[in-house]
């Protein structure tokens, strides 16, 4: 059965640091997609990327890096110099045939 | 385009009641979904649509009803609703199945006294 893992529940940080939020995955199959969602406090879902199982490539996009590594079966997303607008829920999700799985999510808190 | 709506988006019913969540796409997406989301579970998949006249169970379907008879519109049916059911709920859509970016709607957050 698939698993996504966030073991941090909330992290808290000061604008412009670095953060990591952790995600590692379970699955039996050879071919998933995995993603990254952040949820702000107005309550909508945000895509923020998709990632398939085939495309170790890590990716930048500004301030928000993506970290995948199939040997550890992680996903880590890593946000730089932090602002107080990337306070949110931020859930990664593992999707496979029609089935998809969230994490628990990490609620991140930048604090000015 | 109005993207994925979903109504009503607050509703608080009595034990043992029945409703009906709306959801709706205008994208002409093929796959459809609901959600609930409870604190510290992240979203639970409970069921899926792959298009018009298909649908199947995910992770948590007990409790759910669901039909899809157009491509635009499914429903999420509670049949006899229980406290353990408060939740909010949210449905989404993408072209094709769960490999890609789906979109959501605001979400219903329901509650069962």
């Amino acid at each position: 059965a698939q698993k996504v893992t966030q073991a941090q529940t909330e992290i808290s940080v000061v604008e412009k640091e670095d953060v990591t939020l952790d995600c590692v995955y379970e699955t039996r199959d050879t071919t998933y997609y995995l993603f990254w969602y952040k949820q702000p406090p107005s309550g909508e879902l945000v895509f923020l990327i998709r990632r398939n199982s085939f495309d170790e490539q890590n990716e930048i996009s500004g301030r928000y890096s993506w970290n995948f590594q199939k040997s550890t079966s992680s996903f880590n997303f890593t946000i730089t110099a932090s602002q107080v607008v990337d306070s949110a829920v931020y859930f990664c999700a593992l999707s496979d045939n029609n089935d998809m799985r969230f994490g628990a999510g990490t609620r991140l808190t930048v604090k000015p | 385009n109005a993207g994925v709506t979903q109504t009503p988006k607050f509703q608080v019913l009595k034990t043992g009641q029945s409703m009906t969540l709306q959801c709706a796409q205008d994208m002409n997406h093929e796959y459809m979904s609901w959600y609930r989301q409870d604190p510290g579970m992240g979203l639970r998949l409970i069921h899926y649509s792959v298009g018009a006249g298909i649908t199947d169970q995910g992770e948590v379907p007990n409790g759910y009803n669901v039909s899809r008879s157009t491509t635009e519109d499914f429903p999420l049916r509670l049949l006899s609703a229980a406290p353990s059911q408060t939740s909010v709920y949210f449905c989404a859509s993408s072209y094709s199945g769960t490999g890609i970016e789906q979109y959501f709607g605001p979400g219903t957050r329901l509650t069962v006294t």
